[in-house]
Parts: structure tokens; sequence; C-alpha cells
């Protein structure tokens, strides 16, 4: 089973900091993805990657950058953080002979005050 | 676009209860139909897929039937533990779009003992 880890865990920022979203998978998947998760919303895309160096825009992805630096790496950026950014945001990776069944990390919290 | 509906937003029930949690979608072409759980503080985790119609997907005793006719894919239990307590999402992807997952709301289930 794949094993995608987040970092960190939990975050607080102000409004304009400057934030990076890190995660990491383990099962040499091709495909990875950052989700966003809001009470009534679901799960909503951000970015997406094919593979190293590769990124594809996802349903929601303003005032959010996203790189893919290895296979295993996939980091998301926000440049100026405003209070509509907080949210809990996931990472998932699948195979590319399966892209629709994702293993999803446990999260980052992020809160912008 | 691509859209799914998930009409409860809570659903409670006892141990034993049948559990149905509806789910609408509304997309061009044959999308594939996906149900998602989410376990308190996991990420969610794939439970089945249906890519025809009339085909019936399952996994730890729940089920779905895809029907185009009503574009429904509606997930049911018969008798649900306390252990099934989560977060339900239904998903979907058109065939072009591998990887482009678009969840519902999601659906809370509490099974009380």
């Amino acid at each position: 089973e794949a094993a995608v880890t987040q970092s960190p865990r939990n975050k607080v920022t102000v409004t304009g900091g400057n934030v990076t979203l890190s995660c990491r998978q383990t099962n040499s998947h091709n495909y990875m993805y950052w989700y966003r998760q809001d009470t009534g919303h679901g799960l909503r895309l951000i970015h997406y990657s094919y593979g190293a160096g590769n990124l594809q825009i996802g349903d929601v992805p303003d005032g959010y950058k996203a790189t893919r630096t290895t296979q295993e790496d996939f980091f998301l950026l926000l440049e100026l953080a405003s209070p509509s950014q907080t949210s809990l945001y996931f990472c998932a990776s699948s195979d590319a002979g399966d892209q629709d069944t994702q293993y999803f990390g446990p999260g980052t919290r992020l809160l912008v005050l | 676009g691509d859209s799914v509906t998930q009409t409860e937003g809570q659903v409670a029930l006892s141990e034993e209860d049948f559990l149905t949690i509806h789910c609408n979608y509304s997309a061009s072409g044959y999308p594939a139909l996906f149900w998602y759980v989410q376990y308190p503080g996991e990420g969610p985790q794939f439970l089945f897929r249906a890519s025809r119609d009339k085909e019936k997907g399952s996994s730890r005793g729940f089920e779905a039937t895809y029907d185009k006719g009503t574009t429904s894919f509606h997930l049911r239990k018969a008798s649900v533990q306390e252990s099934d307590s989560a977060v339900y999402y239904c998903a979907l992807v058109r065939g072009s779009a591998l990887g482009r997952l678009h969840f519902g709301a999601g659906t809370q289930l509490i099974v009380i003992p």
C-alpha cells in the first residue's frame, strides 16, 4: 500500500504570509495531487502532476502554486496567504495504470489569521 | 461542468440498521463512479468503483449500482456497525480526464451503538 506523508500537520500563518506544504510518497507513483477540503464542498482539486517537473492546473488553482521536484516530492506554495485559504489540505498519489485509485496522506490543517 | 450531489449532509443510525446514502451525478459522456471513505483524523480511502451502467461495485459490505437512467450511484449497507462511522464521498471521473476526480460534499455517517 502506498505511503503518503505530509508536513507540517498543522500550520498557522498571518494574512500575506508565505507557506509551503510538503508531500512525499514512497511507492513510486507517477501521479500526485493537492486537494483542499472544506465543509459543504468536499474535496476540491488544486493542482496535480504526472511526474517530476510536470504541473497541471486543477479546479481551484487561484492563489496557489505547486512544484514537483522529484517523483516522490510535491509541494504546494501559498505566496500571499489569505484567510479564505484556511482549510484542510490533502495530498494524494496514484499509479499511472490506475489513476483514479488515489492514496491520500493524513492532511495538513492550515489556519490563516 | 461535472458535478456530484450528495443530498444528506449527515445520517444517524443505530447499529444493525440499513444504510442508504444518496449520490446523483451530472457529467457528459460515460463517467466512472467511485465511493471513498474518510475515518476521523485520516485521509480519504478508496472504497470501490463502477464504470458501466448496471455494474455493481462493492467492498467491506458496502455496495452501489451504477444507474445511468437515474444518474445515480447510491451507497447501501445491510447492517451498519459503530466502526462504519465516517464521512463517505461519492466521486466521478470522465474517461478523458483520468485522475481528475470530482467529489461530492460528503455525507457523515454516525452509528450509535
